[in-house]
């Protein structure tokens, strides 16, 4: 099982680009999640769904747009990137989003110039 | 207040100390209870859930305090692979998981 995978792992776009982070995992986990970690903030939640076709806003949604059409993928778009979206986002699958084991990523390095 | 608070530490002790790290939640309705362990420029990994009863993993020992709303972490004879941040994991009312900002411990010679 290659667990969640995340590309790019690295990206530097300038202000105003757009771009999409791909998720997807092989575990049939209907729990999915984005996070940033920034330094000092700790792991803040972006969006999360709850099975495809289903999403909902975290605690930071503004600027991101996510959508669940499979239940292996979540991708994560910056709609308009700005320096505020320098950060490491982590996607996160689990069988669901409150008691069972969340399993990360390896993450994707962002900087935004 | 934080709806996660730990003490970011960092925490420096040797080899073979015992090290408690502790952790306070706001949100009373809280179910499920975890420590992650997160290495320098890595994801976040599951290093044990918490139960009302408290629980025990080797050298980890993790307890509840739903009372006080409080979680607290126990790493005995400290080894230097444990060096690492450790995050204190609480649900919140729904599906969100809110992570603390972490604490981290390094483990010297």
């Amino acid at each position: 099982n290659a667990g969640v995978t995340q590309t790019p792992k690295f990206q530097v776009l300038k202000t105003g680009q757009s771009m999409t982070l791909q998720c997807a995992q092989d575990m049939n986990h209907e729990y999915m999640s984005w996070y940033r970690q920034d330094p000092g903030m700790g792991l803040r939640l972006i969006h999360y769904s709850v099975g495809a076709g289903i999403t909902d806003q975290g605690e930071v949604p503004n600027g991101y747009n996510v959508s669940r059409s499979t239940t292996e993928d979540f991708p994560l778009r910056l709609l308009s990137a700005a320096p505020s979206q320098t950060s490491v986002y982590f996607c996160a699958s689990s069988r669901d989003g409150r008691s069972y084991e969340q399993y990360f990523g390896p993450g994707t390095r962002l900087t935004v110039t | 207040r934080k709806e996660v608070e730990q003490d970011p530490g960092p925490f420096n002790v040797p080899e073979g100390a015992t090290v408690a790290f502790n952790c306070t939640y706001s949100n009373s309705a809280s179910q499920s209870f975890f420590w992650y362990r997160q290495d320098c420029r890595k994801e976040p990994k599951l290093l044990m859930s918490v139960y009302s009863s408290g629980n025990e993993d080797g050298r980890f020992t993790a307890q509840l305090n739903r009372a006080s709303q409080y979680i607290s972490l126990l790493i005995r004879d400290s080894k230097l692979s444990d060096s690492a941040t450790y995050l204190c994991v609480v649900n919140q009312a729904g599906t969100a998981l809110i992570f603390g900002k972490g604490t981290t411990l390094s483990v010297s010679s």
